[in-house]
């Protein structure tokens, strides 16, 4: 059990729209990333916030934003969805203090149609 | 740019035998390095990292990984397979120590374990 949840578990959109995904960890995690995992593809890193601040990205397009907030949850957004963004979404927070470790939630499963 | 490998994207084994995953990364660097496994229609769960202090790494399960920096390996091993064991394993690494680069992630090994 990390602690780490998401919601929704599974939703379908339609390309072109806009989607909102989130998590929530327990107190005291100050950073979150998120992941999108391909059907048999192993996850690729999106981004990273830490205390609130976008503080390192990965190889995904600007319509792919994020935000953190002081309760320890954050929001994966995604604009004008494209097929190709139909994956398992996974966010991660950090393990005990520079300990180096990320602990993920179980995921959302997002569908483009 | 940092990759990892991993080599084989399904093995297979019978249950009691040994089961070994490669997994090698790109890097002069010593990385920080990681296994995860992942069950079907869940997240990923850590199963043991290595961070410099020690080349073999025990982690839960009963896995274990052994770091080769000559051979810039990190391959996973179990010395007998369980049914249990059956999932998909991901190896993955990181070079930044405070994760601002997130962990980079290997194709991922499908385990299937033969009764």
């Amino acid at each position: 059990e990390t602690g780490v949840t998401q919601s929704p578990t599974h939703l379908i959109k339609t390309r072109g729209q806009q989607v909102t995904l989130r998590c929530s960890s327990q107190s005291g995690h100050n950073t979150v990333s998120w992941y999108q995992q391909a059907l048999g593809q192993g996850p690729q890193f999106i981004f990273q916030y830490y205390r609130e601040e976008e503080n390192g990205r990965g190889n995904f397009p600007p319509r792919f934003s994020g935000l953190q907030f002081p309760n320890y949850s954050s929001e994966l957004n995604v604009n004008a969805l494209e097929l190709d963004d139909s994956a398992l979404y996974l966010c991660a927070t950090d393990g005990p203090g520079g300990s180096n470790e990320q602990y993920f939630g179980p995921g959302t499963r997002l569908t483009v149609t | 740019a940092q990759s990892v490998t991993q080599l084989g994207s399904h093995v297979s084994v019978s249950e009691g035998a040994l089961v070994l995953l490669r997994c090698n990364y790109s890097s002069s660097v010593p990385p920080y390095l990681f296994w995860y496994v992942q069950y079907p229609n869940q997240g990923l769960q850590l199963l043991l990292k290595y961070t410099s202090a020690a080349t073999l790494v025990k982690g839960i399960n009963g896995f274990e990984a052994e770091f080769k920096k000559s051979e810039t390996s990190f391959h996973l091993t179990k010395p007998s397979a369980h049914m249990s064991d059956a999932a998909e394993y991901f190896c993955a690494v990181s070079y930044s120590g405070g994760g601002a680069d997130g962990l980079t992630f290997g194709k991922g090994t499908h385990l299937i374990i033969q009764p």
